[in-house]
């Protein structure tokens, strides 16, 4: 089955620097790649998303590129702010068959003053 | 708010009890799944139902069971319960069983 690494666990960065998160997936089918922002004691929520057919998506501060033939993508946040810190999830599927979406093990991101 | 209802919000019960979680699905989506979270833990896949079929497992001990039913809504039923079992439990859901998923507020169990 897929297995998805995330990098790194954690990330302490200041306020206004950039943040990367860094992810790779075992299974070169996998076609979609969501990415998800948990606050403490809350629910994780997506943040952006990317599939296969393209290799980089852009919200505001937040991007997502993806390497098909390194399978790899990377959350990229600029301009961070102190309410980006949270806990970051990355996942895989391929959504072509009956497989289950594949979470990364999350990086606690601190966005320090 | 994602539209997913989870139910309670909070639970604290004692070892060897039983509790039923409950979740409701965006108003459209034919697939629920199930996740547990313990502390500073990352998200461990439970099991998925898609349209009252069981579609997909993961790491869900016997002691726990869950069934979708007809109006789509998805119980989780966890027994025997143990202190390890003290965890979020999210439910989340999707149109279709692969599409994004997205997650209710959660329960958190609480074992004494």
């Amino acid at each position: 089955g897929e297995n998805v690494e995330q990098h790194p666990s954690t990330l302490s960065v200041q306020e206004g620097d950039s943040a990367v998160i860094k992810c790779t997936y075992s299974d070169s089918a996998s076609n979609y790649f969501p990415w998800y922002k948990q606050e403490l004691g809350k629910r994780p929520q997506l943040i952006i998303d990317i599939r296969s057919n393209v290799g980089e998506k852009k919200d505001q501060r937040i991007a997502v590129t993806l390497n098909k033939t390194a399978k790899h993508f990377s959350l990229h946040i600029t301009e961070t702010q102190p309410e980006d810190s949270a806990v970051y999830f990355c996942a895989a599927i391929n959504t072509g068959t009956a497989s289950k979406l594949t979470f990364g093990t999350g990086t606690r991101l601190q966005v320090t003053l | 708010d994602s539209g997913v209802t989870q139910t309670p919000k909070h639970l604290i019960t004692a070892t060897g009890q039983r509790v039923t979680l409950r979740c409701s699905p965006r108003s459209g989506d034919l697939s629920v799944y199930w996740y547990q979270q313990s502390l500073d833990q990352g998200l461990q896949f439970l099991i998925q139902y898609y349209n009252g079929e069981e579609r997909a497992k993961g790491n869900i001990l016997e002691r726990f069971s869950a069934q979708q039913f007809p109006d789509l809504h998805s119980e989780l039923n966890l027994s025997s319960l143990e202190l390890g079992d003290s965890a979020l439990y999210f439910c989340a859901s999707s149109v279709g069983a692969e599409e994004t998923q997205y997650f209710g507020p959660g329960t958190r169990l609480l074992v004494l």
